[in-house]
């Protein structure tokens, strides 16, 4: 099964600042991979799919780059309603398999 | 607007059976296929396997096969998720999702509690 790696698993950071979150993949695949984000007690939503393509309704803060290995989720400007663990997910390849998931904190 | 609902929370004893349920409604033509998704207590996600809504096609996680069963009724345009014998490490929440260009829309979830 191809294994996603993300980094950090948790950080912490201020309204406004620019976060970055990563996700390696232990294989290539090409840019099938999405970005859920889960706040506590809640369901999962889609962010990004195909790597870099903006769910509907998403706000334009939230970005995806990279392909074959790695891969990126950037958040520009973080707000307060973006404290919350985020998932990486690759498509290309069965078993679907997430990365372990990146908490993002109040500093 | 596509909608998962999913049956409610189910509290059973290590080796009794399970079927939870998950329901689409409105605009579920952009995709047939429903996944199961697995978060444990505390802890992160994990696909279990999806099924065609059309011609029961699935793909299962070897992770998870042969001790869930995944099925469909297309006829309600519904997802099955089934366990014969529980144990208590299925305690988690299960979660459908519609599967299209990722998993776009999310049913709100099932918890499972499996306790003696």
């Amino acid at each position: 099964a191809i294994q996603l790696t993300q980094s950090p698993s948790s950080l912490s950071a201020s309204v406004g600042d620019r976060v970055t979150i990563t996700c390696r993949a232990s294989q290539g695949i090409a840019n099938a991979i999405a970005w859920y984000q889960q706040k506590p007690g809640k369901v999962p939503k889609l962010l990004i799919y195909d790597a870099s393509s903006l769910e509907d309704g998403v706000t334009s803060r939230f970005s995806g780059s990279g392909s074959g290995t790695d891969f990126t989720l950037t958040i520009s400007s973080l707000q307060p309603e973006d404290f919350a663990t985020y998932y990486c997910q690759q498509f290309n390849d069965y078993p679907w398999t997430f990365g372990q998931g990146t908490k993002v904190d109040i500093k | 607007e596509l909608q998962l609902v999913q049956s409610g929370a189910e509290v059973r004893k290590p080796g009794e059976s399970l079927k939870i349920s998950c329901r689409a409604s409105g605009d579920i033509l952009r995709s047939n296929w429903i996944s199961w998704v697995r978060q444990m207590p505390g802890k992160g996600l994990e696909w279990m396997g999806r099924i065609d809504l059309t011609d029961s096609d699935t793909k299962y996680n070897p992770s998870f096969q042969g001790h869930v069963t995944i099925s469909t009724d297309d006829t309600v345009n519904s997802a099955f998720l089934h366990w014969s014998s529980l144990k208590p490490s299925d305690t988690a929440i299960y979660y459908c999702a519609l599967t299209w260009r990722a998993f776009d829309s999310w049913g709100q979830g099932t918890l499972v509690t499996v306790s003696s």
